[in-house]
C-alpha cells in the first residue's frame, strides 16, 4: 500500500530534550517535506526536500533540522524542543517536485513539549 | 508575499449544496489546491485548478478565476461522511511552495 510512515504519532516530552520525528515514504517520491498545524494558522511548512542530499528552509525552519540522505526517509529532528513547538505535525511527499500541489501525508505527529 | 482567505466555518444539510470560496492575492501563481481533512486525520488532495473555468470530480467541482485572485469548492449532494476542513492552497509560481489557507471547518447536519 502506498503511504506515507510517520513516527512517533504522539509524544510527550520536556523543554530541551533533543527528538526525532522520523517520516518514510514507500513511492519512490522526489519530493518530501514537513508540515506544522496550528489552530488559526493553518499547515505551515517547516522544511522541504526536491530529492536526495538537497534540502531547504520553509517558512518557519527555526528550531528545527532535517536530513535527506536516502529518497524514502527525511526525518525532523528537534535539537532543543520548547514549548512553542507544541503542534501537529505532518510529512508529506509528491512524485516529483513538478507536482508539489499534490501531496500525500503521514498520519501526522502530535507533540507536546512541556 | 501570499494571502489567502477563506470562510472559518460552514454549516449544511444532508442532500443540499454548498459552495466553499477561497479568494487568494499572490505575487506569482502556478495552481490552486483543494485539500479536505477530517478531524484527527491527514488532508488528502481533492483537486487542482491552474486554468480558468470548472473542474468537476464526481460530487465534488472546483472553479477558478485567475483575474479575480479566486475559486470555489462546490460539494452537491451533500453526505454526513463530508464533515471535514477544506483547506485552500496555491502554488507559488517562482518556488513552486504550497501555501495553505487556514481552512473551512463544514458541519452537514441531518
Amino acid at each position: 500500500e502506498a503511504q506515507v510512515t510517520q513516527n512517533p504519532r504522539y509524544l510527550i516530552t520536556v523543554t530541551g530534550k533533543k527528538l526525532t520525528v522520523t517520516c518514510s515514504q514507500n513511492m519512490n517520491h522526489e519530493y518530501m517535506s514537513w508540515y506544522r498545524q496550528d489552530p488559526g494558522l493553518g499547515l505551515r511548512q517547516i522544511y522541504y526536500s526536491m530529492n536526495v542530499e538537497v534540502t531547504d528552509k520553509g517558512d518557519v525552519p527555526e528550531g528545527y533540522k532535517v536530513s535527506r540522505k536516502e529518497k524514502r526517509n527525511f526525518p525532523l529532528i528537534l535539537e532543543s524542543p520548547s514549548p512553542n513547538q507544541t503542534s501537529l505535525y505532518f510529512c508529506a511527499s509528491s512524485l516529483s517536485p513538478e507536482n508539489t500541489g499534490e501531496l500525500f501525508f503521514g498520519e501526522g505527529s502530535r507533540l507536546t513539549v512541556l | 508575499g501570499q494571502n489567502i482567505d477563506q470562510p472559518t466555518e460552514m454549516t449544511a444539510t444532508e442532500g443540499a449544496i454548498v459552495q466553499i470560496n477561497c479568494t487568494y492575492q499572490t505575487s506569482g501563481f502556478n495552481g490552486l489546491f483543494w485539500y479536505q481533512q477530517h478531524a484527527g486525520e491527514a488532508p488528502t488532495f481533492l483537486s487542482y485548478n491552474v486554468l480558468d473555468g470548472l473542474e468537476e470530480k464526481g460530487r465534488f467541482s472546483s472553479f477558478l478565476s485567475r483575474s479575480k485572485g479566486y475559486s470555489y469548492l462546490l460539494l452537491k449532494e451533500l453526505q454526513m461522511k463530508d464533515s471535514a476542513s477544506y483547506l485552500c492552497a496555491v502554488r507559488d509560481l517562482g518556488t513552486d511552495k504550497l501555501i495553505f489557507g487556514t481552512g473551512t471547518r463544514l458541519q452537514v447536519f441531518p
